[in-house]
């Protein structure tokens, strides 16, 4: 049973660019979760969704920032026009029933 | 509130010396789940431990070991005999037991072992 999926593990992009990260739940997950981790800091929560459904966005900036998670594919977490600060490592955890959440290996977005 | 303080932002020991990282934390929930994460410089999320509220009993494991006090809020983590393989960022996380609830992290303790 392969763990919780990110991709990019790296992701480069230039200042106005759009980056979008991918994570795909173990198999039988159906909640996703998306954290940010600011150099030299602790994780951030920043949304929690079920299959086509957002629970819970009180973490994400109001501008630029939006989440998905389709009927069918991966959780996509989406940044329109970059900016440096941004740049930060993006983890993604899933679970089952809500006693467990397993992380994926991050990904890691730097914007020049 | 829903906070989580580590205190030691960074700790430098000598390989087999004994070590002690600080978690102190704040939540509004009787009931909830206390963790330990490692994070080597590779970067992902080693899960360490998760603890309920309901269950005060000291863990050991190994070289790890845990104390977890209620009366205090604390659930402070030790590595006895370290390695310069323990070395990483150290991360104590709280979360409520019920409703899918997310992860509230600290800041994090980075731990280097000299050989």
């Amino acid at each position: 049973n392969a763990g919780v999926m990110q991709n990019p593990r790296h992701l480069v992009r230039r200042r106005g660019q759009e980056a979008r990260l991918r994570c795909s739940p173990m198999k039988g997950h159906s909640h996703v979760y998306w954290y940010r981790q600011l150099p030299e800091e602790g994780l951030k929560f920043m949304v929690y969704l079920q299959k086509e459904n957002i629970i819970d966005e009180s973490g994400m900036p109001k501008e630029r920032f939006s989440a998905e998670f389709p009927k069918e594919g991966p959780s996509i977490l989406r940044i329109q026009q970059v900016v440096r600060g941004d740049s930060a490592a993006y983890f993604c955890a899933s679970s089952k029933t809500d006693n467990e959440q397993f992380f994926g290996p991050g990904t890691r977005l730097t914007v020049l | 509130a829903q906070k989580v303080t580590q205190a030691q932002t960074e700790i430098s020991v000598v390989e087999k010396e004994d070590v002690t990282l600080d978690c102190v934390y704040e939540t509004r929930d009787t009931t909830y789940y206390l963790f330990w994460y490692k994070q080597p410089p590779s970067g992902e999320l080693v899960f360490l431990i998760r603890r309920n509220s309901f269950d005060e009993q000291n863990e050991i494991s190994g070289r790890y070991s845990w104390n977890f006090q209620k009366s205090t809020s604390s659930f402070n983590f030790t590595i006895t005999a370290s390695q310069v393989v323990d070395s990483a960022v150290y991360f104590c996380a709280l979360r409520a037991l019920y409703n899918f609830n997310k992860f509230y992290f600290g800041s994090g303790t980075k731990l280097n072992v000299k050989p």
